[in-house]
């Protein structure tokens, strides 16, 4: 079956920018789609970052999307997250999640175990 | 503020029937897009529990339904059992935002 893991730092520093990858076994990214990144500050509810296609396509969560890039790895089955000019507000565990979508209809399924990142000086 | 709107807490004995709502609005529920639910338990990632309003994934216990009227969505439990005592989302899609993803706040469920 799919099952996606997260990997990168725990700490990133205010200002700095932060980097994940989601590693995916059981299925090709290249078979198709939707790959994204959702994250919960510690306490509080989800927040969509954004997702990609196979092919490189994507989109953004408008309030994210000037900090944001999301990039995919067919070769190494992988799919990153850069966000960048953190503060502490953006501390919170990052989970990446197969990003299905039908039409606009659209969920998550399955989802990584999630990672928590830390930011502070 | 979440642009779908759920209770923070809900709570039931076990055995008993619960549901949870997930209020939305014109451009997201009311417009007809789909609605989606998640079951967090404690310490770990959210799981898809329904998708499409009403479809549950396999391994799903039929305990668990959903459904959709108006600009608002329902989560039903039945039989409840202490394992499911864990946080529970709603998400649809937005055409007013630009954003293809909006979440609710999420409801904690607690089994007395």
């Amino acid at each position: 079956q799919v099952q996606l893991q997260e990997s990168g730092p725990g700490l990133v520093k205010p200002s700095e920018t932060l980097s994940l990858t989601c590693a995916v076994s059981g299925y090709s990214i290249s078979s198709g789609y939707y790959w994204g990144w959702i994250r919960q500050p510690p306490g509080k509810g989800l927040e969509w970052i954004g997702s990609i296609y196979h092919s490189g396509s994507t989109y953004y969560n408008p309030s994210l999307k000037s900090r944001v890039t999301i990039s995919v790895d067919t070769s190494k089955n992988q799919f990153s997250l850069k966000l960048s000019s953190v503060t502490a507000a953006d501390t919170a565990v990052y989970y990446c999640a197969r990003h299905i979508a039908v039409a606009v209809t659209n969920w998550f399924d399955p989802w990584g175990q999630g990672t928590l990142v830390t930011v502070s000086s | 503020q979440s642009v779908l709107t759920q209770p923070p807490s809900v709570s039931g004995a076990p055995g008993q029937r619960v549901t949870i709502s997930c209020t939305g609005s014109s451009s997201n529920i009311g417009a007809g897009y789909d609605v989606h639910w998640y079951q967090q338990l404690p310490g770990t990632a959210p799981k898809l529990l329904i998708y499409g309003n009403s479809n549950r994934p396999s391994g799903v216990p039929d305990r668990f339904s959903g459904s959709k009227s108006g600009t608002s969505a329902s989560l039903a439990i039945t039989g409840l059992q202490a394992e499911d005592e864990a946080d529970y989302y709603c998400q649809s899609y937005d055409s007013s935002l630009s954003a293809h993803v909006v979440f609710g706040g999420g409801t904690k469920l607690t089994v007395l």
